[in-house]
C-alpha cells in the first residue's frame, strides 16, 4: 500500500530555531509537495521537487526551504522558527501525471512558542 | 487566477439523509478535479476524481460530476453515515504536464448525528 511517513506527528518549536521537517514516501513517486493547512484557509502549497535536487516555489514559500537529496526524501527547513509559523505541515507525493492524486502523510502539527 | 470554492462549514446532517456539498471552480484550460475527504487525526485521502468535463467520479457511494458549463463539481451522497464525518476538501489541477500540484478549496467540515 502506497505510504507517506512524516517523522513527527507534533512538534514544539522557539521562535528563533531551526526546523527540520522530513517525508519519506515508499512509492518512488518523482513528484513531492509541502503543504500548510491552516483552519478557514484550506491548503497552501509552500514548496514542491520534481526531481533529486530540484525545488521550486509554491504559493507561500517566505521562511521556508527545502531539500532532496534522494527520490525518497523531502525535507521541509525552518530557517527561523517564527510563532506564526504554527501550523500544521501536510507532506505529499504523486506521479507525473496530471491525472494522478496526491498521497498524504499524516500531518506534522508545528507549535512556536 | 485558478481557484476553487466551496460552501462554507460546518454542515450537520442526521444520519441517512442526503449530502451536496458545492464546490465551483476558477481555471483556464481544462483541469482535473478531485474530492479529498480528511478524517480527525489523519492526513488527506482521495475521494473521488474527474479528468474531463461530463465525467462521473465516484467511490463510497459518493458521487461528483465535471461539469464545464457552470465550472461546478459538486460532492453529493444519497444517504450518509456517522462514519462520514470529516473534512472534505475539492480542489483542481491546472496542469497539463505537472502531477500533484493542486489547489485547494477552503474545506467543509460534515458532522453526522445518529
Amino acid at each position: 500500500d502506497v505510504k507517506v511517513t512524516q517523522s513527527s506527528r507534533y512538534l514544539v518549536k522557539r521562535t528563533g530555531e531551526k526546523v527540520f521537517l522530513e517525508c519519506v514516501q515508499d512509492m518512488d513517486h518523482e513528484n513531492m509537495f509541502w503543504y500548510r493547512q491552516d483552519p478557514g484557509l484550506g491548503l497552501r502549497l509552500i514548496y514542491f521537487s520534481y526531481d533529486v535536487k530540484m525545488k521550486e516555489k509554491g504559493d507561500i514559500p517566505e521562511g521556508y526551504s527545502v531539500s532532496r537529496e534522494k527520490k525518497e526524501r523531502f525535507s521541509l527547513i525552518l530557517e527561523s522558527a517564527s510563532t506564526n509559523q504554527t501550523s500544521m505541515y501536510l507532506c505529499a507525493s504523486s506521479e507525473q501525471s496530471s491525472n494522478s492524486p496526491l498521497h498524504f502523510g499524516n500531518g506534522t502539527r508545528l507549535t512556536v512558542t | 487566477g485558478d481557484s476553487v470554492t466551496q460552501m462554507e462549514g460546518p454542515v450537520t446532517l442526521s444520519e441517512e439523509a442526503f449530502l451536496t456539498i458545492n464546490c465551483t471552480y476558477t481555471a483556464t484550460g481544462y483541469p482535473s478535479l478531485f474530492w479529498y475527504v480528511q478524517y480527525p487525526g489523519e492526513g488527506l485521502q482521495l475521494l473521488l476524481k474527474a479528468t474531463k468535463a461530463d465525467d462521473k467520479g465516484s467511490n463510497k457511494g459518493f458521487e461528483a460530476t465535471y461539469r464545464k458549463e457552470t465550472t461546478s463539481f459538486h460532492l453529493e451522497k444519497g444517504s450518509v453515515q456517522v462514519s462520514d464525518s470529516a473534512v472534505y476538501f475539492c480542489a483542481l489541477n491546472p496542469f497539463v504536464n505537472q502531477g500533484g500540484k493542486l489547489i485547494f478549496g477552503q474545506g467543509t467540515e460534515l458532522s453526522v448525528k445518529p
